[in-house]
């Protein structure tokens, strides 16, 4: 069953270094989302990237995140200077069409610890 | 703004009985709701959905019934099996984001 994968699953990180956390969706669907949870809370949008471009944002998703789809098949989500909040699992996901429920496949995740 | 809302934040269960998660939303402009299944490190899985015309889906051990005059949907899953332990989550969608609630960790003991 084709699955979306995410690197790395858990990334160390000291407060102020970028991150650079990356997605391969499934191959022939075409919109991608990143959403993130903090430990106990509930799955948070952040972006939504369709057509090579950002489609819808959160108010979450800041001038520290942006989103790259740099070669046709991965998904990037970067964060230029993380802090201590930015602490979270961050879930990449992706979807073939916008119509109906718009059924998204999520990754595993990637574990972000900001120290 | 919180559109689904999840008030239980655990439910148990035994095997062979019945789970029944609820989930409240507040706003009736909606397509969709999703229910999603989350284990221990790993991304949320589709379970089940239901549209707005309807008031009832069911897949094997799994239907969901809404209740759009109450704008209260629940899961049910019968029988439960312990392998059904997990944190579960309805979803708004139907548009291109979904909008979770913050989940119901179901216990499911043998």
């Amino acid at each position: 069953e084709p699955e979306v994968t995410q690197t790395p699953s858990h990334q160390v990180t000291q407060m102020g270094q970028e991150v650079i956390l990356r997605c391969v969706p499934i191959s022939n669907h075409l919109y991608f989302y990143w959403y993130r949870q903090i430990l106990g809370q509930k799955v948070e949008f952040l972006v939504s990237f369709y057509n090579n471009e950002i489609s819808e944002k959160s108010e979450i998703f800041d001038d520290q995140f942006s989103v790259e789809r740099p070669d046709g098949s991965n998904f990037t989500l970067k964060i230029r200077s993380t802090k201590l909040e930015d602490s979270a699992m961050y879930f990449c996901a992706s979807s073939s069409v916008f119509s109906g429920a718009n059924v998204l496949t999520f990754g595993a995740g990637s574990r972000l610890t900001v120290l | 703004d919180q559109q689904v809302k999840q008030n239980s934040p655990s439910l148990s269960v035994q095997e062979g009985r019945i789970s029944i998660l609820n989930c409240d939303y507040t706003n009736s402009m909606f397509d969709y709701f999703l229910w999603y299944k989350k284990y221990p490190a790993e991304g949320p899985t589709f379970l089940i959905s239901i549209s707005s015309i309807k008031d009832k889906n069911e897949d094997g051990r799994f239907t969901v019934f809404l209740n759009k005059s109450a704008k209260h949907l629940s899961l049910h899953i019968v029988p439960s099996q312990p392998g059904d332990s997990a944190v579960y989550f309805c979803a708004k969608g139907g548009s291109e984001k979904l909008v979770f609630g913050k989940g119901t960790k179901l216990t499911v003991n043998p």
